[in-house]
């Protein structure tokens, strides 16, 4: 148990679909992200929300929508991908700047096909 | 910009080797956090340590220890007498701030194979 969980683990969907990704986290952590892990890259932040308001988002595409609303819960709304958005998907929360390290989720492995 | 860089993407070792991962960083800020975070298999990234800059002191946690060196803008990890559980992927990042929220850029991760 990570504390922060994040449904589900896998999920195969289509170009044409529309999809959600779920993150949770009952911390009591103000931040929550979502990061973008494909192979042999570096992990890419995507959005950032700082007690429910977006603060950051990292030039991502429309076909992504992020979510957030309360500081517990975060979706990623997924519509329209490309089969190169296929990678691993993961969420974090933090306390508040600065503190610790951030606590991740165990990821959602997606493949568009 | 900030930049964090894990010259080394795959390493091997036999047990009980010593192994060090390197990681170089780049920023302008004067303050600022490092950060190691181990990826096993399962995928989640598990917190291993944070250092901020005003803190040069290396640090141990049993087999764990890292070499902060501000002059040569690096934060290397060493693994003593490692051990198969240990074979995961490592992530170095650095940590700034962001509006009111902090956010970490990540090296390439090196990804560490340990056999008997």
């Amino acid at each position: 148990e990570t504390g922060v969980t994040q449904t589900p683990r896998h999920l195969v969907m289509g170009m044409t679909n529309k999809k959600s990704l779920k993150c949770e986290q009952h911390l009591g952590h103000n931040a929550m992200y979502w990061y973008k892990q494909s192979a042999k890259k570096p992990l890419e932040l995507m959005f950032v929300y700082n007690f429910k308001e977006q603060t950051e988002n990292n030039s991502v595409p429309s076909r992504f929508s992020p979510e957030c609303p309360n500081s517990s819960h975060l979706f990623l709304h997924l519509h329209t991908l490309q089969p190169e958005d296929s990678a691993l998907y993961l969420c974090a929360s933090s306390p508040r700047p600065f503190v610790e390290g951030y606590t991740f989720g165990s990821g959602t492995r997606l493949t568009v096909v | 910009a900030q930049k964090v860089t894990q010259a080394q993407t795959e390493i091997s070792v036999v047990e009980k080797e010593d192994v060090t991962l390197d990681c170089v960083y780049e920023t302008r800020d004067t303050t600022y956090y490092l950060f190691w975070y181990k990826q096993p298999p399962s995928g989640e990234l598990v917190f291993l340590i944070r250092r901020n800059s005003f803190d040069e002191q290396n640090e141990i946690s049993g087999r764990y220890s890292w070499n902060f060196q501000k002059s040569t803008s690096s934060f290397n990890f060493t693994i003593t007498a490692s051990q198969v559980v240990d074979s995961a992927v490592y992530f170095c990042a650095l940590s700034e701030e962001s509006g009111t929220a902090s956010k970490l850029t990540f090296g390439t991760g090196t990804r560490l194979q340990v056999t008997l």
